[in-house]
């Protein structure tokens, strides 16, 4: 089972608004990302924990705030968001953070919109 | 500069045709990934190779990796409509920390009836 499942599937927000997106995975994997998805871009990374510990943070503006409450899950808190932050939102997780060989697998993606 | 460049960026074929796409580097990688994505959707992983000249095949799709692991192939075999997405591949140059997942910026493939 190769599964990252990410919910909601589809946000829309208000740049005033609170919001949360959830990503869980079974896998035993220990490391987990946040990846940012443009329309016709490639991913971008954002975030990573590493044993629930963050590791990489990619000069990511603070009203994107992680948080990895244990080994299987990992959010994105959303707060006082722009329109430009619209895009696909993509967790991922492999195995462990260190191994170059490593595989990383994603899940499907939360669409955000922000009005 | 883009670390992982492929060819081509789009790519328009008919039902039945044989098709090649491209993922090139001048840095040595010590594995390579191959995912596809349909819009709105995450990558799905298709094949990952880790052994210079490594052929791997999935049904239709043959992957290849380069001697000196630089570059990447992916051909499909008489490609069909269900082919259609975007091809991306990604990989963690030798040397660097694996959170440094690098992509391409992948290659469209419409695949008509």
């Amino acid at each position: 089972d190769t599964e990252v499942t990410q919910t909601p599937k589809h946000l829309v927000m208000g740049m005033t608004n609170k919001k949360s997106l959830k990503c869980e995975q079974h896998m035993g994997h220990r490391a987990m990302y946040w990846y940012k998805q443009k329309a016709k871009k490639p991913p971008e990374l954002m975030f990573v924990y590493s044993y629930e510990k963050l590791s990489i943070n990619e000069s990511v503006p603070s009203r994107f705030s992680p948080e990895c409450p244990n080994s299987s899950l990992l959010n994105l808190h959303l707060h006082a968001l722009q329109p430009e932050d619209s895009a696909l939102y993509l967790c991922a997780s492999s195995r462990t953070a260190l191994a170059t060989r490593n595989t990383i697998y994603f899940g499907e993606g939360s669409w955000l919109t922000v009005v | 500069t883009q670390l992982l460049e492929q060819s081509p960026q789009f790519l328009s074929i008919q039902e039945g045709e044989n098709l090649t796409v491209y993922c090139n580097s001048s840095s040595v990688f010590s594995s390579l990934q191959w995912y596809r994505q349909e819009p709105g959707e995450g990558p799905v992983l298709l094949v990952t190779v880790v052994t210079g000249g490594e052929v791997k095949k999935l049904k239709r799709l043959t992957f290849q990796f380069g001697d000196a692991r630089k570059d990447s192939s992916l051909h499909i075999t008489a490609a069909q409509t269900g082919d259609t997405g975007l091809y991306l591949c990604a990989g963690v140059p030798l040397g660097a920390g694996s959170y440094q997942l690098t992509f391409g910026k992948g290659t469209k493939l419409s695949v008509i009836p």
